[in-house]
């Protein structure tokens, strides 16, 4: 069954820091991996895609690595900002006999400050 | 652009009461999924449609029971509601069960029981 770990679980940063959020997974055997920002009691934006084929994707400030075969996945942020203070969560798009439903596995959660 | 519509937004219901939570996809769209999030836990898999057959299955109790219309819009419909089954429901849509595409997720439907 696969798991999804984050960490940390919180992190409080001055504004203006790069920062790195991690996410690992216990399967590797995966088609995709999301990473997505949920503001309190809120739905979910989905923030970038990575499919099993690639390394990384970049969106803006925003910059996400996927390493498979060690079951990895970092979302880099550049210049955060207070804005960016929400919950990230990662969740993987599990292969299974070949054919995958498209569910996601989700972890736990980061929950991010920034302060200003 | 379009994106995934849910209704309602929120709802109050009595314990042992009936719930019904509807979802559009985004147009052109054709896999639903419907996941429920309890307070302070990440989203969990309830279940999946796929051109209006479920397509998957995950820890979704047997008092629920969802379906996929012809225009695949989908709902999601529980029975003898439990103090328990507070939590924030999602749907996401995709195009086709094409695994490398992009889930994306309605506003949320934030169910509480009393």
């Amino acid at each position: 069954k696969q798991e999804v770990t984050q960490i940390p679980a919180a992190l409080s940063v001055p504004e203006g820091e790069n920062l790195v959020l991690n996410c690992s997974f216990t399967d590797s055997a995966i088609y995709n991996l999301q990473w997505f920002r949920q503001d309190p009691g809120k739905g979910l934006t989905s923030l970038l895609l990575i499919q099993s084929s690639q390394r990384e994707q970049t969106s803006g400030r925003l910059n996400a690595s996927l390493d498979k075969s060690s079951g990895r996945s970092t979302l880099y942020i550049a210049a955060s900002q207070p804005g960016d203070s929400a919950t990230y969560l990662c969740a993987v798009t599990q292969a299974a006999g070949g054919t995958s439903y498209g569910k996601l596995t989700f972890g736990q959660g980061t929950i991010l400050t920034v302060h200003p | 652009a379009a994106g995934v519509i849910q209704s309602p937004r929120h709802l109050i219901k009595e314990k042992r009461e009936t719930a019904t939570l509807k979802c559009y996809p985004i147009p052109r769209h054709d896999t639903v999924y419907w996941y429920q999030q309890g307070p302070g836990q990440d989203p969990q898999f309830l279940i999946s449609f796929y051109e209006k057959m479920q397509s998957d299955k995950g820890s979704i109790p047997d008092r629920f029971s969802a379906q996929q219309f012809s225009d695949y819009h989908s709902e999601l419909n529980m029975s003898s509601l439990e103090l328990g089954d507070s939590a924030l429901y999602f749907c996401a849509s995709s195009l086709d069960m094409a695994v490398n595409t992009e889930a994306f997720f309605g506003q949320g439907t934030r169910l509480t029981v009393v």
